[in-house]
Formats: C-alpha cells, structure tokens, sequence
C-alpha cells in the first residue's frame, strides 16, 4: 500500500476564488471520507463515499462545497466563492478491511490559507 | 454541548512516566472507540480501538472503555519523547459510519 495521497499540500488563495483538492485513496479501497481540521480542534466529517455515490454529507458541507468520486477511484473536493473560514486543514480517509471496517487511513492532507 | 469532551492539555510529562488520556461521550450508540496520534502537520494516525466495553493492550498502549460512564482512556506506559503528539479519540456509531473526534490532546514527553 502506497497510503492515502493528498494533493495540494498547501494552498492558498484569496478569498473569492474557487479551490479543488484531489484525494488518491489506498488502492481498492471502496470508502473514502472528508474530514475538516481547524487548529485545535479535532477532524469534523464533512462527506462519505462508498464507490462512487456519495452516500451522506454533513451540514458542514454547505452549497459552496460539492465533492465527487467519478468511477470510485480519487475524489475531489471543491470550494467555491472561498471565505477566509473556510481556511482549514483538509483530510481525507479511505477504508475497506470487512473485518475491521471502522480502521480509517488517513491522508497528509490540504492546508487552506483564504487570504 | 460535543458530542465528544476532550481536555485539550497541553499534558507535559517526564521521559518513562504513565501518561493517562481521556474523553467523555454522550451518544449512546457509539459502539466502536478508536485513538488515533497525530504528529505536527500530519495526518491522523490510528493507534488503538476497542469495540463496546472492555480493555485492550497493545504494547505500551492500553485503551479501556466504560460504556455505562461514557467514558474511554488510553493509557501510555513508559512515555518516550517520540510519544511527544497530539492524541485523538475518535468513535462511531456503526462500522463504516464516520468518525466523531474529540479536540485532541497535546502531549509532551520531555528527556
């Protein structure tokens, strides 16, 4: 396994512009999660794919947030019209073990800076 | 009120000394209790799990969980200065269900 990659690393724009991240899950894993990190704060679930359907999102994932999965491979999660609280670390998770289902993997992450 | 309560520290301890980590919940359907380390600008790390109640010991590591208190640990014996991290507890309702994290504790083991 080549873990769960992340890309940007770092990202920052002004506030206003639209932002995309992209998540390479572990290979053949079938779920993939989105996770929000402010400084001092845990992870907060943002949107959960199984395949390619995106089974929930979470209140936090307002209209300006959409997130894809084409063909249950990468995801990409897009800011439009970015605000300066939208500056976060952004995480990304996949999981597939049917015996321990629960055993995320966790990305690096995206750094967003809304300036 | 968070669905999960966790005392963010920071914890600062000497080299060797037991470090113990806590979190308090308040949903009742949390069935699995994960810890997870995460390093500076990295991504989080799992460490131990525990399904329902009960203990487990991994090496220095042991997570307890008290559903009856809604209460979970994890306990650090031997701390070394690479144990130095913040430390997540995490849990979930249903197997494939997302995670709830805490807000992390800062810990700090000094030579």
């Amino acid at each position: 396994d080549t873990g769960v990659s992340q890309d940007p690393r770092h990202k920052i724009t002004k506030r206003g512009q639209n932002v995309t991240f992209r998540c390479d899950p572990i290979s053949e894993h079938n779920r993939l999660y989105w996770y929000r990190q402010t400084l001092g704060q845990g992870p907060e679930f943002l949107t959960y794919f199984q395949n390619e359907a995106q089974l929930e999102k979470s209140r936090l994932l307002s209209d300006r947030f959409s997130a894809e999965r084409p063909k249950g491979s990468f995801s990409t999660l897009e800011i439009q019209r970015t605000e300066q609280g939208d500056s976060a670390m952004y995480l990304c998770a996949s999981s597939q073990r049917r015996d321990r289902p629960y055993e995320q993997y966790f990305g690096p992450g995206t750094r967003l800076t809304v300036t | 009120q968070k669905e999960v309560e966790q005392d963010p520290g920071p914890l600062s301890v000497p080299e060797g000394a037991i470090v113990s980590l806590n979190c308090t919940y308040s949903n009742s359907a949390f069935q699995y209790f994960m810890w997870y380390r995460q390093y500076s600008r990295k991504g989080p790390e799992l460490l131990m799990y525990t399904y329902s109640s009960g203990n487990k010991e991994d090496g220095r590591f042991t997570a307890q969980v008290d559903k009856s208190s809604k209460y979970i640990s994890l306990f650090i014996r031997d701390s070394q200065p690479s144990d130095s991290a913040t430390y997540l507890c995490a849990m979930s309702a249903g197997g494939y269900n997302k995670l709830i994290f805490g807000a992390g504790t800062r810990l700090a083991v000094h030579p």
